[in-house]
């Protein structure tokens, strides 16, 4: 089966810098990607890594290891609309379906 | 980008009732989509595979004659929730896959309340 570990709560304050952890099992990996949730609303995709090393895309850079099963979201400059749910998402095993972690509840102070 | 649509994006029934919830892909044409589930504070369950012609292919565990699934054109996939009970009451998402594999583009969801 699949299992993912993600931290169930950050907190920071804004303009810091968050990282959200991210550890895997699975077989036939393909990559993780990383979803932004606001209560009451659909998941946006953030990013997706399916090579070692880091992806950026302005405020947001995620990062895979894939000999560690491991991978993380970092986000600089916390703004507080960033106060959300991040979910990171694993493809594998011949499905490009993602089966879901169960979610980062990051809050973002003033 | 690619947009997902979903209506209603909230319903109240009453137990016993059922409740159709439309997904529908607004400038591409979607083969699968994918129904999810979503209780509160807690992950994105995947329910089912809606395949555009053929039968809906069930995660273990859901019931498919509770959970009726018709994908009747490539750009509209239907989840009725039969005789719908408390325990239903849940966030029922969408999402269709975009041309790479590394993208799912989800509806806004449905918000699911059973009296």
């Amino acid at each position: 089966g699949q299992s993912l570990e993600q931290p169930s709560e950050v907190t920071a304050v804004e303009g810091a810098i968050v990282q959200i952890n991210c550890t895997y099992q699975t077989s036939g990996f393909y990559g993780l990607s990383w979803y932004q949730q606001h209560d009451g609303g659909a998941p946006t995709f953030l990013s997706y890594n399916a090579l070692d090393g880091l992806e950026e895309t302005g405020r947001f850079s995620s990062f895979l290891s894939r000999s560690d099963s491991y991978g993380y979201l970092l986000l600089q400059e916390l703004q507080m609309k960033d106060s959300a749910s991040y979910f990171c998402a694993v493809l594998s095993g011949g499905s490009y379906i993602p089966t879901f972690g169960r979610g980062t509840s990051l809050i973002v102070h003033p | 980008g690619a947009v997902v649509s979903q209506h209603p994006s909230w319903v109240i029934c009453k137990s016993g009732t059922s409740v159709k919830i439309e997904c529908r892909s607004l400038d591409f044409q979607a083969t699968t989509m994918f129904w999810y589930r979503q209780f509160p504070k807690q992950s994105l369950m995947l329910m089912a595979t809606s395949n555009e012609g053929s039968k809906a292919t069930y995660e273990q565990g859901v019931e498919k004659d509770k959970f009726l699934i018709n994908h009747a054109s490539l750009t509209l996939s239907t989840l009725t929730v039969t005789s719908a009970h408390p325990e239903d009451s849940s966030f029922y998402i969408c999402s269709a896959p975009g041309t790479g594999a590394d993208t799912q583009y989800f509806g806004p969801g449905t918000r699911l309340t059973v009296l």
